[in-house]
């Protein structure tokens, strides 16, 4: 059972490219989220989906977008990446249980 | 609104001391409480979750929590510490409305001494 899935795991972008964190979850999950760790901030919620077709944002949306077209994907979109993006995001996913079950991350350095 | 609070940002202890993390939240109805740990480069971990069931909460490794709703407190303790607790913990709130989404505080790093 694979669970959480994220990919890559490491990504390098210059400023102002673009670029897609892919998620993807095989527990059949209804609930899906994006968050961003930074030292000493815990995380910080940036979008988040309560289903197929349904997205709604979190406390640090702004510079991404999200889209859920299936139940099992939930990819984040950098249009324009800034060195303020710089930072670990993790992806995770929720049913019937209470807790969240988390990905490995995805560390992004843009320069 | 959702909100927690960690205390101490980094908090050492001896091998084979009492660990104390603690955390106090802020919910405006009855809340989903967790604790992650966090090992380095990994992703987070639960190591228990308190549902409105009992109060003490047992996790794994030997944690466990208490809810004290007078308090707004729900503190990580394990009895003895040992070199493989050395990790980051987070404390988090859940609300069972919306879209149940986890609210992290600012994470504790715990030392351990040999």
């Amino acid at each position: 059972n694979a669970g959480v899935t994220q990919t890559p795991k490491f990504r390098i972008l210059k400023i102002g490219q673009s670029m897609t964190l892919q998620c993807t979850q095989d527990m059949n999950h209804n609930y899906m989220y994006w968050y961003r760790q930074d030292p000493g901030m815990g995380l910080k919620l940036i979008y988040y989906s309560v289903g197929a077709g349904i997205t709604d944002k979190g406390e640090v949306p702004n510079g991404y977008n999200v889209s859920r077209s299936t139940t099992e994907d939930f990819p984040l979109r950098l249009e324009l990446a800034a060195p303020s993006q710089t930072s670990v995001y993790f992806c995770a996913s929720r049913g019937s249980d209470t807790e969240a079950f988390f990905g490995q991350g995805t560390r992004l350095t843009v320069v | 609104a959702q909100s927690v609070t960690q205390l101490g940002s980094h908090v050492s202890v001896s091998e084979g001391a009492l660990v104390l993390l603690r955390c106090n939240y802020s919910s405006s109805v009855p809340p989903y409480l967790f604790w992650y740990v966090q090992y380095p480069n990994q992703g987070l971990q639960l190591l228990l979750k308190y549902t409105s069931a009992a109060t003490l909460v047992k996790g794994i490794n030997g944690f466990e929590a208490e809810f004290k709703k007078s308090e707004t407190s729900f503190h990580l303790t394990k009895p003895s510490a040992h070199m493989s607790d050395a990790a980051e913990y987070f404390c988090a709130v859940s609300e069972n409305t919306g879209g149940f989404k986890t609210i992290f505080g600012a994470g504790t790093r715990l030392f351990v001494k040999a």
